[in-house]
């Protein structure tokens, strides 16, 4: 069954840290892999993507993932955490042949300490 | 570009009446679009995909005949909760699909409803 685990519930971090949220995926054929951030009482907003090509993908504000497909992951991180980062951030998975549905993972979400 | 507007924010309504939301795509064409729900603290799980021109296609679980979506042209899906209960009380958001399949999707930014 496709399916999206994020670990982590919950993480607090201290300003100027690094980040790194888990996602792992479970998912039959080459898997369309994402990262979106959802502030309180909003929509969600693209962090990057992966379908294919270099591993290591480069997204917005700072962030960045990594595919790994011998641990079936796509962690995200960020070198050093901003105060405006703390909101909760899903991982969610498609494919090519899934006519566009996205299976999220249950979120984490992130605090940040002054 | 690739905007969704979603409307409204939020609403209360009663017990037995009926809602609509309404998802439009800005500036681009949305063939596809898909409806969610969150519940708080809670992920998105997905409630139906639009499709412009045809019936909506529903994941299992969802009540077809309580959550009537309509995508009537390329730029407009619209939810309408059917006599609404205090369980549909939720955070209800739609996505569309933009460029190619799979090359992204764009997300309203959500309707917050409340029966009361």
């Amino acid at each position: 069954a496709q399916s999206v685990t994020q670990p982590d519930i919950h993480i607090t971090v201290s300003e100027g840290a690094s980040l790194e949220l888990r996602c792992n995926y479970s998912y039959g054929a080459t898997p369309y892999l994402f990262w979106y951030v959802q502030s309180p009482g909003q929509g969600l907003q693209l962090l990057l993507k992966y379908f294919s090509g270099d591993t290591l993908v480069q997204g917005i504000k700072g962030f960045e993932a990594e595919f790994k497909r011998s641990q079936s992951s796509f962690n995200l991180r960020k070198p050093s955490v901003h105060w405006s980062d703390a909101a909760e951030y899903f991982c969610a998975v498609g494919g090519s042949g899934n006519t566009g549905k996205l299976i999220f993972g249950q979120g984490t979400t992130l605090q940040v300490k002054p | 570009g690739a905007v969704v507007s979603q409307h409204p924010s939020w609403v209360i309504c009663k017990s037995g009446t009926s809602v609509k939301i309404e998802c439009r795509s800005l500036d681009f064409q949305a063939t596809t679009m898909f409806w969610y729900r969150q519940f708080p603290k809670q992920s998105l799980m997905l409630m139906a995909t639009s499709n412009e021109g045809s019936k909506a296609t529903y994941e299992q679980g969802v009540e077809k005949d309580k959550f009537l979506i309509n995508h009537a042209s390329l730029t407009l899906s619209t939810l309408t909760v059917t006599s609404a209960h205090p369980e549909d009380s939720s955070f209800y958001i739609c996505s569309a699909e933009y460029g190619q399949a799979n090359y992204g999707y764009t997300f309203g930014s959500g309707t917050r409803l409340t029966v009361v």
